[in-house]
């Protein structure tokens, strides 16, 4: 089945404790994206990128780290955790077609992360 | 500036056709018209995309306006499932797959 896979689903940590949320797709995609969604802002893009070893900022990158080492693999990281990074994040994968037409982003489950 | 608005709310009742209204009068010549919808704090989920004609698949139907200012996203027979906000997204041609979600419209289906 296709999917993407995020782990943790749920998360509790203190401020200042390093933490990686991994995110997986088995669908070969080049692009992944991470996003937050809070309430009234809506979605919010983190980082994205585009294949392996290429990565780049998107809206709200403050507070966030990336690594792209393998195609299937983008995972999240809080080198320090702050309060105003609560948030429920989403991961996504898509196919990089320039010519196709055919194009959708596929979402993982979300991981609701609390610092407190 | 926003790139789509949308109402805020919707309702319909079960069975029946939910059309769901966007504007987008800004759109430019290489901007497709996404849509995605999200149940209840659920990963959003594609549902269709546009660039000029009407498109139909499995999920809804999509009305493009000639002038491409504005879309309708048609869902034929409404289900308690469907209830979900619905994002209208409008984004280059495919190949930049950076997807900028508004506010959307809530949409409530009643038996």
């Amino acid at each position: 089945e296709a999917q993407v896979t995020q782990n943790p689903r749920y998360l509790i940590t203190v401020t200042g404790k390093k933490l990686t949320v991994t995110c997986s797709q088995n669908m070969n995609h080049e692009y992944m994206s991470w996003y937050r969604q809070d309430p009234g802002l809506g979605l919010r893009q983190i980082y994205y990128s585009m294949n392996v070893e290429v990565t780049d900022k998107g809206d709200v990158p403050e507070g966030y780290k990336v690594s792209r080492k393998e195609k299937r693999n983008f995972p999240l990281i809080l080198e320090s955790p702050s309060p105003n990074q609560t948030s429920l994040y989403f991961c996504a994968s898509s196919l990089f077609s320039g010519t196709s037409g055919r194009y959708e982003q596929y979402f993982g489950p979300g991981t609701r992360l609390t610092v407190t | 500036d926003a790139k789509t608005t949308q109402p805020t709310s919707m309702d319909c009742a079960e069975g029946r056709a939910a059309n769901l209204p966007c504007n987008h009068s800004t759109i430019s010549g290489n901007e497709y018209v996404y849509w995605y919808r999200q149940i209840h704090s659920q990963g959003p989920q594609y549902i269709i995309h546009g660039l000029k004609n009407n498109e139909t698949n499995e999920m809804a139907s999509l009305i493009i306006t000639e002038d491409r200012k504005s879309s309708t996203l048609i869902l034929p027979h409404a289900t308690l499932r469907d209830t979900a906000v619905y994002y209208c997204i409008v984004s280059p041609s495919p190949g930049y797959s950076t997807l900028t979600f508004g506010k959307g419209t809530m949409l409530l289906v009643s038996p």
